[in-house]
């Protein structure tokens, strides 16, 4: 049981680049969640899905997107990177109901130039 | 929006003595879920210990206990007989009930250093 897996775990990207970051779980959670932690701003959520097919936008979505595409997957997609986005990105899954603790992948460092 | 306010950015806290960290949350809320995570060097968040609002008994996870006070918002976590693995980050959080969009609402945090 590995829990929520993120891949890579670490990433330079140019200004402009494209790049897709993936997220596992094998806990059979219903929802899934995207975070940037930003020194000093904690963490902030960019994309949820609530559950298989569905995705919405959380605090801070512009610059990103999402795919769910299974039930155990949830990807994050960079378009065109900034600068902005240079930050540690966190995937979390959560069950429905009850007090639906997220839990969380080890993250991806991402580094745009 | 519900926002989360961890007032302390460091702690420190002498090996084997007993330190409290702050939260408080703005809401308007009745029932909620409230959590403490920590954060090491190696990045991973891990849950320490959760409360339900309508519970009115703290919550409480071997050394590591909170002080609920919902007339005050205020969700602070006590870890005693601190160890120098308890050294990290530390983030409050905060999600509703009935928010159907499953949003959790995370504090700034509070860096914790144990002295050995």
């Amino acid at each position: 049981n590995a829990g929520v897996t993120q891949t890579p775990k670490f990433q330079v990207l140019k200004t402009g680049q494209s790049m897709t970051l993936q997220c596992a779980q094998d806990m059979n959670h219903n929802s899934m969640y995207w975070y940037r932690q930003d020194p000093g701003m904690g963490l902030r959520l960019i994309y949820y899905s609530a559950s298989e097919g569905t995705t919405d936008k959380g605090e801070v979505p512009n610059g990103y997107n999402v795919s769910r595409l299974n039930k155990r997957e949830f990807s994050l997609r960079l378009e065109s990177a900034a600068p902005s986005q240079t930050s540690v990105y966190f995937c979390a899954s959560s069950e429905a109901g009850g007090l639906e603790t997220q839990y969380f992948g080890p993250g991806t460092r991402l580094l745009v130039l | 929006a519900q926002t989360v306010t961890q007032s302390q950015p460091e702690m420190s806290v002498q090996e084997a003595e007993t330190v409290t960290l702050s939260c408080t949350y703005d809401t308007s809320e009745s029932d909620y879920y409230l959590f403490w995570y920590k954060q090491p060097p190696s990045r991973q968040m891990i849950l320490v210990i959760r409360q339900e609002a309508y519970k009115q008994q703290n919550a409480t996870e071997n050394r590591f206990s909170v002080n609920f006070q919902k007339a005050a918002k205020s969700f602070s976590l006590k870890i005693s007989d601190s160890q120098l693995g308890d050294a990290a980050m530390y983030f409050c959080a905060y999600r509703s009930v009935a928010n159907t969009g499953n949003q959790f609402y995370f504090g700034t945090g509070t860096s914790l250093t144990v002295i050995p």
